[in-house]
């Protein structure tokens, strides 16, 4: 069963704005990922936070991370049309390596 | 890192028949990890699929409908059995070589029933 949620569940932005996905979890975990996938193709790892960490960078992309909260943001910055897609987190828990995804947000920068 | 080769990357089948979905890895992995991705929505893990030993199913998923092999540390196959329309999802296979770090993927299966 899916432990994480996503939200907004769909996010529609101009180009050059910035876009915030959030994703909430439930169990302990070893570290978060952000994925990116573009019509229903293959997965693509945008980064990884570990529970240790708070904020990590990586180009036009910042993640943060609050495991009190259990919760994380991601937010892209100056978006481009490019970075139309579904965007997923997804949580490796500390029982192992396998990964539970969030439901993902779909996001549309219009040109 | 890790290089994941998946296929077929899709196929249309007909209802009551199986499809074996193959992953190849190019490098030693402990486990390996097989998800469905039905339309519109996230990824479901279905297994686990451990080197010498059965396959570890998650809740919803069992093996006579999923049989799944592993007969090395570099290749497992997934079988969707007796197949019906609510089967049409894109399957994909991960692996995590380093616990902590980057999970990889295959490209995906998509998979018709008609």
């Amino acid at each position: 069963s899916q432990q994480g949620e996503e939200d907004p569940q769909a996010l529609s932005i101009q180009e050059g704005e910035n876009a915030t996905m959030n994703c909430s979890y439930k169990t302990s975990i070893n570290n978060l990922q952000w994925y990116r996938q573009n019509s229903g193709r293959g997965l693509v790892h945008l980064i990884l936070i570990r529970s240790n960490e708070r904020e990590k960078h990586s180009g036009r992309l910042r993640v943060t991370l609050d495991t009190s909260k259990k919760s994380s943001s991601l937010l892209i910055t100056a978006s481009r049309a490019a970075d139309t897609a579904s965007y997923f987190c997804a949580t490796e828990e500390t029982s192992g390596s396998r990964l539970t995804f969030g439901e993902g947000t779909q996001l549309t920068v219009n040109p | 890192s890790a290089v994941i080769s998946q296929k077929p990357s899709r196929d249309i089948c007909q209802r009551g028949t199986s499809l074996t979905i193959q992953c190849q890895v190019d490098s030693q992995v402990t486990m390996m990890f097989w998800y469905r991705q039905q339309p519109g929505q996230s990824l479901t893990l279905i297994a686990t699929a451990n080197q010498g030993s059965e396959a570890t199913y998650e809740s919803g998923f069992v093996i006579d409908k999923f049989p799944i092999s592993r007969p090395n540390l570099t290749f497992s196959t997934l079988t969707v059995s007796n197949m019906s329309p609510e089967d049409s999802s894109i399957y994909l296979c991960s692996v995590a070589p380093i616990m902590n770090t980057e999970a990889f993927f295959g490209q995906g299966t998509r998979l018709t029933v008609v």
